[in-house]
Formats: C-alpha cells, sequence, structure tokens
C-alpha cells in the first residue's frame, strides 16, 4: 500500500519568508500528485495538480516539483502571507487507476504577522 | 465557478440509526469520490464511481453503501452508525477518472 509522508509535520515561519513543505511517497508508482490546503474543520482547497510527466507546475506563489522516481514532490511558497496558514496535504493516486487518493500527514504551516 | 454541494453539512445521530449524504458534483462532472476524514486524520478514501458505475472501492465498511445517479449526483447511505463513525465526510469530484478532484466543503457527522 502506498504511504505518503510529509516533513515537517509542523512548521511556523514569520511573514515575507519563503518556504518549502515536502512531501515523500513509496511507490513511484503514480498517475499524478495533488497539493491541497486544508483550514480547520474545512474542506480541502487544490491548489495545484502535476502530471506523473511533468517535473512541476506554478500558480502565483506556488511551485509544485515532482521527481516520481525518488518518490518526492516539494510545495515552495514565496513571500509568505498569514492567510497562508493552514495544513497542507499532497495526495497521490496509484498508477493503475489514479482514482483514490492516498494522502499525506499534513504539514501545518503558521505564518506569523 | 460552481463547486461541489454537500449536503447536510452537520449531522447528529444516535448509535444504530442510518445516515444519508448527498453530494452533487461539479457541472459535467461524471466521477465522484467518497473520503472520510476523522478527527486528526488525513482522509481516507472509501468508494469512487464513474458515469454511475462504482470504479474503485477503498476502506468502506460493509454497513455503508453508495450510489451515483443518472444526473451524476451521489449518496453515501451509512447504517447501524457506531461512535467510531463520527468524522468529516468529504465528496469530490472530476471531469473523467485520473483527473484534478475538486472538494466540497464536507458533512460533519456526528454519532451519540
Amino acid at each position: 500500500k502506498q504511504e505518503v509522508t510529509q516533513i515537517p509535520a509542523a512548521l511556523s515561519v514569520p511573514e515575507g519568508e519563503n518556504l518549502v513543505l515536502n512531501c515523500s511517497f513509496t511507490d513511484s508508482a503514480i498517475y499524478n500528485l495533488q497539493w491541497f490546503r486544508q483550514d480547520p474543520g474545512k474542506g480541502l482547497t487544490s491548489l495545484l495538480l502535476i502530471q506523473s510527466s511533468q517535473r512541476e507546475q506554478t500558480s502565483g506563489r506556488l511551485n509544485a516539483s515532482l521527481d516520481k522516481s525518488s518518490g518526492r514532490s516539494t510545495l515552495y511558497i514565496a513571500a509568505s502571507q498569514p492567510g497562508d496558514s493552514a495544513t497542507y496535504l499532497c495526495a497521490v493516486p496509484p498508477e493503475n487507476t489514479g482514482n483514490q487518493f492516498y494522502f499525506g500527514t499534513g504539514t501545518s504551516l503558521t505564518v506569523i504577522p | 465557478a460552481a463547486g461541489v454541494i454537500q449536503s447536510p453539512r452537520h449531522l447528529i445521530k444516535e448509535k444504530r440509526e442510518t445516515a444519508t449524504l448527498k453530494c452533487y458534483p461539479i457541472p459535467r462532472h461524471d466521477t465522484v469520490y467518497w473520503y472520510q476524514q476523522g478527527p486528526g486524520q488525513d482522509p481516507q478514501f472509501l468508494i469512487s464511481f464513474y458515469e454511475k458505475m462504482q470504479s474503485d472501492k477503498g476502506s468502506i465498511p460493509d454497513r455503508f453503501s453508495a450510489q451515483q445517479f443518472s444526473d451524476y449526483h451521489s449518496e453515501l447511505n451509512m447504517s447501524s452508525l457506531e461512535l467510531g463513525d463520527s468524522a468529516l465526510y468529504f465528496c469530490a469530484s472530476s471531469a473523467g477518472p485520473n483527473n484534478e478532484q475538486f472538494f466540497g466543503p464536507g458533512t460533519r457527522l456526528t454519532v451519540l
């Protein structure tokens, strides 16, 4: 079974800093990888989707990279803002179905004003 | 833009009761997924449907069943509720399998 791990589990940074969140997965046979943010008690907001054939995706201040062979993805957040405070989850579906997601353990980010 | 709609948003039930959760996907999305997120846990995949047929099955208890209807909305039926079923239940939809999944706001189920 795919295992997805995110490091660090929690991160606290001052406003304006650039930061990197890490995601690793044990089975490199993935269809794609998706990053989400989740506010406390709320739903999941899709941030970025990287197809298995891609190396990176960018959306505004967010940049996600994927190294499928080594089982790693990073989410880079530039010029962090207090509104970025949330839990960030990465998720991967297995290559054979692409349907069900295996979610990472999440990184809880706090951006201090 | 239209998003995934889930109803109800909150539900309180007693043990051994039955609950039905509804999910309305984004228009023109034909694939629906159900996830369960316990307190402090990451979401766990339950079941998915594509074009009204079950496409994948995860850790869904036998007490739960689900279906997708002709208008692509989906319902998750949960019977003989247990205290451990208390969780946030998410529905997600995509335009076909293997594509980006968009999540609804979730239904918070509390079993007393």
